[in-house]
């Protein structure tokens, strides 16, 4: 079945330095959500990209989904506390009447002040 | 989301029992699903309910059941807990299928 990989696992990063987290499909994506969860939370709906090289900017947050729509990666550029939580990426299988999701293991940020 | 409300927030119970977790949403969505979060692995699907006539199964179904019970619940039971259940279960809706999906605060179970 699909599968949706995410690399790191974990990330520790110092306040003001960057993050990047990056997740590849086994199989093509009409399109591609990325969910933060914070710690104690929920997963909270952060964007969805859905043409090949698409590029989506949130703040010091850059998101892009690649030429061939199976990969995308979420750049935090001056990481701040408030970024800590952990980000998973997910992509919908081949869709039809049976579409749903499937996440990836998702990116544990943590943040040293 | 407020929207999307789980009971109970916390459970402890122990083998063999049959546990009930709710989930209700106003948002109108006719999408529900219910998931099980468990350190590094992400946010696997148990089941999910595109309408109150259509149950699927996920890709961890076994052990559990779901009812739809109207539109805006869904409810999972496990038949028969046991420890390796142990774990926090999310429930989500959704409108359309390319639409965000919007999940509660989670319950989290614990069997002993």
């Amino acid at each position: 079945g699909q599968q949706v990989m995410q690399i790191p696992q974990y990330q520790h990063v110092q306040e003001g330095e960057d993050f990047t987290t990056y997740c590849n499909s086994s199989t093509t994506l009409s399109n591609i959500q990325w969910y933060k969860q914070r710690p104690g939370g929920h997963p909270v709906f952060l964007i969805q990209l859905v043409k090949s090289g698409e590029v989506k900017k949130q703040k010091r947050l850059t998101f892009q989904f690649g030429e061939a729509k199976k990969n995308s990666s979420l750049h935090i550029t001056a990481t701040q506390t408030t970024d800590v939580g952990t980000y998973f990426c997910a992509g919908p299988n081949s869709g039809g009447s049976n579409y749903k999701l499937t996440f990836g293991k998702g990116t544990l940020l943590t943040v040293n002040p | 989301d407020a929207d999307v409300t789980q009971t109970p927030r916390n459970r402890i119970t122990k083998t063999g029992k049959r546990i009930m977790l709710e989930c209700s949403q106003t948002k109108g969505h006719d999408r529900m699903y219910w998931y099980r979060q468990d350190p590094g692995l992400g946010l696997r699907l148990i089941y999910y309910s595109f309408d109150v006539k259509d149950i699927n199964k996920g890709e961890i179904s076994d052990g559990y059941s779901v009812s739809r019970q109207a539109q805006a619940k869904f409810s999972l039971s496990l038949e028969s807990a046991i420890p390796n259940q142990t774990a926090l279960y999310f429930c989500a809706t959704s409108g359309r299928q390319d639409q965000p999906q919007h999940f509660g605060d989670g319950t989290r179970l614990s069997i002993l």
